[in-house]
C-alpha cells in the first residue's frame, strides 16, 4: 500500500459543483500539503498543514479550502468548481522542513 | 526562498553520468538545495539535498560549489526510468516552525538516449 493515498485519481466535475479530494497517510508525519500542478508547470502550493489545529495558506489558496479531520487526514475542497481549477492535484507529508517529501500518487481533476 | 535557473531540457546517453545544473544564486546561509523528479504526472520523488557540503546517496551525488551559488545533480550511470523533469528547490528551513512548502521551477527535462 502507498504510504501517501490520495480518492480518487480521476474526477470530472460540472462547474458550480463542490468537490472534494482526500488524502490519507500511513508515515505518521505532522506535516501536510496539498499541491497543484498545471500543465507544463512545476506544483504550486494551496495549503498546508502543521496539525490537525494548524492550517495554513499557501501560494494559491483562493478558491480552495481544507480539513485536517486527524493527523492521518487532510483533505482539499473546491467549494464551486470552475474550469480553471482543472489541474493535477498532490498531497504530501514530511517530517519536518527540513526533511524530505513524500508525494501521493495525484488527482486529475477536469472541471466542465 | 531563492529562485533557481535550470535549463529546460537535456538529454544523455544511457550508461552515462548526467549532470543537472541549477543556479541559485541569491541563496542565503539557512537554505537547503533539494532535487525531486517527476516521471510522467506521478508524484515528485525526492532525491537528495544539502546545505554546504557535497552529499552522495544511493540515487545521486550533489555537487555544491564553495559559494553555494550553484549546484549539480549526478546521476552516475544513467537508465532509460532516469527520464524524468527534475527540479532543483532551495528551501528555508524552519524546524520548528514559520512558512514551509516546495516551491517548484519548470525544472530540467532530462531524457535519456539509449
Amino acid at each position: 500500500d502507498a504510504d501517501v493515498t490520495q480518492t480518487p485519481r480521476n474526477r470530472i466535475t460540472k462547474t458550480g459543483k463542490r468537490i472534494m479530494l482526500e488524502c490519507s497517510q500511513t508515515k505518521g508525519h505532522d506535516r501536510m500539503y496539498w499541491y497543484r500542478q498545471d500543465p507544463g508547470l512545476g506544483l504550486r502550493l494551496i495549503y498546508y498543514s502543521f496539525d490537525v489545529k494548524d492550517i495554513n495558506k499557501g501560494e494559491i489558496s483562493d478558491g480552495y479550502s481544507v480539513s485536517r479531520q486527524a493527523q492521518a487526514k487532510f483533505s482539499l475542497s473546491l467549494e464551486s468548481a470552475i474550469p480553471n481549477q482543472t489541474a493535477l492535484y498532490f498531497c504530501a507529508t514530511s517530517p519536518s522542513s527540513t526533511a524530505e517529501t513524500f508525494f501521493g500518487q495525484g488527482t486529475r481533476l477536469t472541471v466542465v | 526562498d531563492a529562485k533557481t535557473t535550470q535549463p529546460p531540457s537535456m538529454d544523455c546517453a544511457e550508461g552515462r553520468a548526467a549532470n543537472l545544473p541549477c543556479n541559485h544564486s541569491t541563496i542565503s546561509g539557512n537554505e537547503y538545495v533539494y532535487w525531486y523528479r517527476q516521471i510522467h504526472s506521478q508524484g515528485p520523488q525526492y532525491i537528495i539535498h544539502g546545505l554546504k557540503n557535497n552529499e552522495t546517496n544511493e540515487m545521486a551525488s550533489l555537487i555544491i560549489t564553495e559559494d553555494r551559488k550553484s549546484s549539480t545533480l549526478i546521476l552516475p550511470h544513467a537508465t532509460l526510468r532516469d527520464t524524468a523533469v527534475y527540479y532543483c528547490i532551495v528551501r528555508v528551513a524552519f524546524p520548528g516552525g514559520g512558512a514551509d512548502g516546495l516551491t517548484f521551477g519548470k525544472g530540467t527535462h532530462l531524457i535519456i538516449q539509449p
